[in-house]
């Protein structure tokens, strides 16, 4: 069965880092797209952070470009997202979703919450 | 960054049709489509459907998914209670590089 796990959230201070990991289960996770997608409390789903099924090619949302690294390491089979540089804008449940032909594939999110 | 337009909620009666929007522009839902996703509260999203109209295996019958130009657009017949839930578009943007969501249209089935 193919699974999706995220860890690695908590509360962390604005202008902190926090890095999360997203470990695959049944799903080679080098074999496809990766992504991360947030979602705010009681808000929508935001994209956050791509990384191509061969690790090439990394994309970024504007809101996050410049604080936020996504890698994978193959040998784990795990997915992270480095972040840093945290503001109260960041809070949300953190997503993994697995790219085939979409977003088909979804961990069952791990919370970040920023606060001083 | 821009997003795609869902209209925030569409209420419908039991077995009744509803048909769920998301307006993106050429570079978004009019160059690969969209995808739509379901979400129960508490509950992480679940794909519906790809690239406009390609179901996974295992997602009803009753739900499909089009594309008009710019306009992608899910249709769910015979409407039941577990269909109440939010639904999100998503498409590729060429001109960000990036995915862009829409704001999630909330269902409910009277």
């Amino acid at each position: 069965q193919e699974q999706l796990v995220e860890s690695g959230g908590g509360v962390v201070q604005p202008g902190r880092s926090l890095r999360l990991s997203c470990a695959g289960s049944g799903i080679t996770l080098s074999h496809h797209g990766m992504h991360w997608v947030r979602q705010a409390p009681g808000k929508g789903l935001e994209w956050v952070a791509g990384l191509s099924h061969n690790g090439r090619d990394t994309w970024y949302a504007g809101s996050v470009k410049g604080r936020f690294t996504i890698s994978r390491d193959s040998s784990k089979n795990t997915l992270y997202l480095q972040m840093n540089s945290l503001t109260t804008d960041d809070t949300a449940v953190y997503y993994c979703a697995k790219e085939t032909e979409s977003f088909d594939i979804w961990g069952q999110g791990t919370m970040v919450t920023v606060s001083s | 960054q821009a997003g795609l337009t869902q209209p925030p909620s569409v209420s419908r009666g039991l077995g009744q049709i509803a048909t769920l929007t998301c307006t993106g522009d050429s570079n978004s839902v009019g160059y690969q489509g969209a995808t739509w996703l379901q979400q129960y509260q508490g509950q992480p999203p679940k794909l519906l459907s790809y690239r406009s109209n390609n179901r996974p295996s295992g997602i009803s019958e009753r739900l499909s998914a089009s594309r008009s130009g710019n306009t992608a657009s899910l249709t769910i017949t015979g409407l039941q209670p577990e269909d109440e839930a939010d639904y999100y578009c998503s498409a590729w943007d060429s001109s960000l590089s990036g995915w862009v969501f829409g704001g999630g249209t909330k269902l409910t089935v009277l």
